[in-house]
């Protein structure tokens, strides 16, 4: 059965902090891993990693793949307030559906 | 840019009756949507795929009799609760893929059920 398995499921720090967020999965037939940023309602785009080694970069958010270890994770740096939010690590395979692990949950606390 | 439209965005209902959750693609095309749950504090479940103009794929576990899917055009994919009950209380959530490649999915807003 394939899965996707996050670590730490939550997580409380302060402005400014850095923080990794872990996903480990086993799967067949990988495609890509994501990573999504859940506030409210509908989860929001952050990255797709396909290839092992390269780091995605966007601002203070960087994440990497492992693919023969079989983890990513995620990275953010200087942590704001407004970086809390449920942090999703998907699989992606084939026919674009997507598992999801059960997340991490980041408060950031001023 | 791409946006996944979902409708209602919460809904209560009485045991026993149906509810309807409509998910809307608005400015492109999707042959293929996607069904999610999510209960409190749990990630996003797989319910089924929705195909444009064919029986949907539903999931292990997932009882297609009581969550009815229909996808009648290339930018509205529905899903009907039939016969709710309070455990059917969750928060639903579409996606649609733009360009088919995994990094264009976008989610709707989601939907809240409450089944009273």
């Amino acid at each position: 059965e394939d899965k996707v398995v996050q670590s730490p499921l939550s997580l409380v720090v302060h402005e400014g902090d850095t923080v990794t967020l872990n996903c480990s999965y086993e799967v067949t037939n990988f495609r890509s891993l994501l990573w999504y940023k859940q506030e409210k309602k509908a989860p929001t785009f952050l990255f797709m990693l396909t290839s092992s080694g390269i780091e995605k970069k966007s601002g203070r958010l960087s994440s990497i793949l492992d693919k023969k270890e079989l983890f990513s994770i995620l990275n953010i740096t200087a942590t704001q307030t407004g970086d809390s939010a449920i942090y999703l690590c998907a699989w992606g395979g084939s026919n674009y559906k997507l598992t999801f692990g059960k997340g991490t949950l980041l408060t950031v606390n001023p | 840019g791409a946006v996944v439209s979902q409708h209602p965005s919460w809904v209560i209902c009485k045991s026993g009756t149906s509810v309807k959750i409509e998910c809307r693609s608005l400015d492109f095309q999707a042959t293929t949507m996607f069904w999610y749950r999510q209960f409190p504090k749990q990630s996003l479940m797989l319910m089924a795929t929705s195909n444009e103009g064919s029986k949907a794929t539903y999931e292990q576990g997932v009882e297609k009799d009581k969550f009815l899917i229909n996808h009648a055009s290339l930018t509205l994919s529905t899903l009907t609760v039939t016969s709710a009950h309070p455990e059917d209380s969750s928060f639903y959530i579409c996606s649609a893929d733009l360009t088919g490649n995994l990094n264009t999915i976008y989610f709707g807003e989601g939907s809240w059920l409450t089944v009273v």
